[in-house]
């Protein structure tokens, strides 16, 4: 696609419900990065894949937190046992390599009630 | 840790005015260096990057890098109420995962 779509937009959870985030990147881009960001904050790093290889999971700040892209190209974040913690918008990116940059979704807004 | 630190404002200018945006970075060995904005509400979008030391232009945008000081810098000339916006500075040491900073709030009065 032209662009990295996310999927829900917004998404409202009761506290201890299962979530599944959805990424689609721009197609043909190898590389995909899950980012948290909290307001008034700047985005903190999650996990990135490099196709279907997760080659860093560093950011996750929980067990509760896991990422897959099993054939290269969407990816989905998915969050056990919701917190209010969780509550933060989530991000991906893709790229096509550094030299053209990393290009952002528009987010899943996530708020656990 | 590696870390990209950014004042986080608000930075208020004059519509015409120069603004000024600065970011400092922990990690010596960073290679690449980007800078994003955010409008409230929305995602970050790439303003530009820069890899070499000097200055790096683009329309009414420049981005400054000093590897010696471990500084970025990004200066709007004649702006804008609608460059106002969070703008994110992006840093890239080694691997390919960008660490960002908490953003600059820049305000543009008229």
């Amino acid at each position: 696609g032209a662009g990295v779509s996310q999927s829900p937009r917004y998404k409202v959870a009761k506290r201890g419900q299962d979530v599944a985030l959805r990424c689609d990147p721009i197609s043909g881009h190898v590389s995909l990065f899950w980012y948290q960001q909290a307001l008034g904050q700047g985005p903190e790093f999650l996990t990135y894949f490099q196709n279907e290889a997760q080659l860093d999971k560093s950011g996750l700040p929980s067990d509760r937190f896991f990422a897959e892209r099993p054939e290269g190209s969407v990816s989905t974040l998915k969050i056990q046992r919701t917190q209010q913690e969780d509550s933060a918008v989530y991000l991906c990116a893709s790229s096509g390599g550094v030299d053209y940059g990393y290009t952002f979704g528009s987010g899943t807004r996530l708020t656990v009630v | 840790q590696k870390e990209v630190e950014q004042n986080s404002g608000p930075l208020s200018v004059p519509e015409g005015a120069i603004a000024s945006l600065n970011c400092t970075y922990s990690d010596r060995g960073s290679q690449s260096f980007f800078w994003y904005r955010q409008y409230s509400g929305k995602s970050p979008e790439l303003i530009m990057f820069i890899y070499s030391n000097g200055d790096k232009e683009d329309g009414r945008f420049t981005a400054q890098l000093n590897k010696a000081s471990q500084y970025v810098s990004l200066l709007i000339r004649d702006s804008q109420p609608s460059d106002s916006a969070t703008y994110l500075c992006a840093v890239i040491s080694g691997s390919y995962i960008p660490t960002f900073g908490r953003g600059t709030s820049l305000i543009v009065h008229p």
